[in-house]
């Protein structure tokens, strides 16, 4: 079955490391999303990517990296420089141009600082 | 003008009631507005879409209806039911370019 497979379903993050989420998607699409979403609250753009080795910064990138090297992968790196990472991060795919414009949303990561 | 502005924030119906999310723009440009729906711990899932061109549109229990004049377009859930207690988000874009999403709508449907 085609989907977004994120990874680690929950992961726990020492103060001052960096730690990487996964995000592999088979659904063959060009564009790809990554979200953070506090308790309670809405959907923050945090990086996307419309093409391979190209992306763009969100609404809340700082503290955030990501690469896009391969069309089915786009990880997203903790930094130490994010000061409150404890959050669920939610990955998401499109088709991009062309449509249809849904997206298709990944099962999350839940980072919890220790 | 990228805003898409939700409401109520949250909401509480009996079983078998009708729940009714709106959603607001500024953006005459957007041009698809699909809503999500998002159980706890889930990654949100595409309910039900619309395009400017229709003003409603319905499948299953979920309709959207849709006025463009006044640049709203709200979700509504026939017969609600227990199990579709969850957080909605609706959203908006232009064609390809990425989802604006409102900030959530909390249902909880009593028996």
């Amino acid at each position: 079955d085609g989907g977004i497979t994120q990874s680690p379903k929950y992961l726990f993050r020492k103060e001052g490391q960096n730690v990487t989420l996964s995000c592999e998607q088979n659904l063959n699409h060009d564009a790809m999303y990554w979200y953070r979403q506090d308790p309670g609250q809405g959907l923050r753009l945090i990086y996307y990517s419309q093409i391979v080795n190209d992306f763009q910064k969100g609404d809340i990138a700082e503290g955030y990296s990501v690469s896009r090297e391969k069309k089915e992968s786009f990880p997203l790196t903790v930094t130490s420089a994010q000061k409150n990472p404890t959050a669920f991060y939610l990955c998401a795919s499109s088709i991009g141009t062309g449509g249809p414009y849904g997206y298709t949303f990944g099962s999350g990561t839940r980072l919890t600082v220790v | 003008q990228q805003q898409v502005k939700q409401s109520p924030q949250s909401l509480i119906v009996q079983k078998g009631g009708i729940s009714i999310i709106n959603c607001a723009y500024e953006n005459t440009a957007f041009d698809y507005f699909p809503w999500y729906q998002q159980f706890p711990g889930k990654g949100p899932a595409l309910l039900i879409a619309i395009r400017p061109d229709v003003s409603e549109k319905k499948e299953g229990r979920f309709t959207i209806s849709f006025n463009k004049s006044a640049k709203q377009f709200s979700l509504h859930i026939m017969d609600s039911q227990p199990g579709d207690s969850a957080t909605y988000f609706c959203a908006a874009s232009i064609s390809a370019d990425k989802l604006i999403f409102g900030t959530g709508t909390r249902l909880q449907v009593f028996p």
